[in-house]
């Protein structure tokens, strides 16, 4: 079946530098969404892309899609310790209404 | 406006005892879904529901149940608890198919 891989599984970073989370698909991907938890949390959606190259920003966080629709990237600049949590790409398998996760990104800030 | 309510939040279960998650949400939506969170496996689908009436097998549906009797809710059962079934269980509903999901809070469930 369809898998959506995710690197890398844990960062952990100074507050104020970059953040990068990738995911990769063998297969090419009619949309991707990506959502945070945090910890304890529950799953909470952040952003759907759905073109080929697609850019969408959200204040400090910027989310790729590729030509070629089998990868894409969050980028967090500068980040804060409110960033903390596990961020999880997720894509719809085929045909189905079966949504695939990621095995999610860990990110810890130090103050 | 509540959204997706999970009951119980927390459970321990003694191997082979039988119990039923109850799922609930207000928005109107027609899909909802079950996954299970382990850690360093993300989220994997159990049961999913395209409406009121019908079910379908996710990812790993073994040693589970579902029930979608009313719109609004979604039943996750477990007939005879095994410890591979502990894991921290989370409901997701959805307006249609591929579309954002919202989830509730999630139910901690330690199979002894």
């Amino acid at each position: 079946g369809q898998q959506v891989m995710q690197i890398p599984q844990y960062q952990h970073v100074q507050e104020g530098e970059d953040f990068t989370t990738y995911c990769n698909s063998s297969t090419t991907l009619s949309n991707i969404q990506w959502y945070k938890q945090r910890p304890g949390g529950h799953p909470v959606f952040l952003i759907q892309l759905v073109k080929s190259g697609e850019v969408k920003k959200q204040k400090r966080l910027t989310f790729q899609f590729g030509e070629a629709k089998k990868n894409s990237s969050l980028h967090i600049t500068a980040t804060q310790t409110t960033d903390v949590g596990t961020y999880f790409c997720a894509a719809y398998g085929g045909a189905t209404n079966k949504l695939i996760f990621g095995t999610g990104t860990l990110l810890a800030v130090q103050p | 406006n509540a959204g997706v309510t999970q009951t119980p939040k927390f459970r321990v279960l003694k191997t082979g005892q039988s119990m039923t998650l109850l799922c609930a949400q207000d928005m109107n939506h027609e899909y909802m879904y079950w996954y299970r969170q382990d850690p360093g496996m993300g989220l994997r689908l159990i049961h999913y529901s395209v409406g009121e009436g019908t079910t379908a097998k996710g990812e790993v549906p073994d040693g589970y149940n579902v029930s979608r009797l009313k719109k609004q809710n979604f039943l996750l059962g477990l007939e005879s608890a095994a410890p591979s079934q502990t894991s921290v269980y989370f409901c997701a509903s959805n307006d249609r198919g591929r579309q954002p999901q919202h989830f509730g809070d999630g139910t901690r469930l330690s199979i002894l």
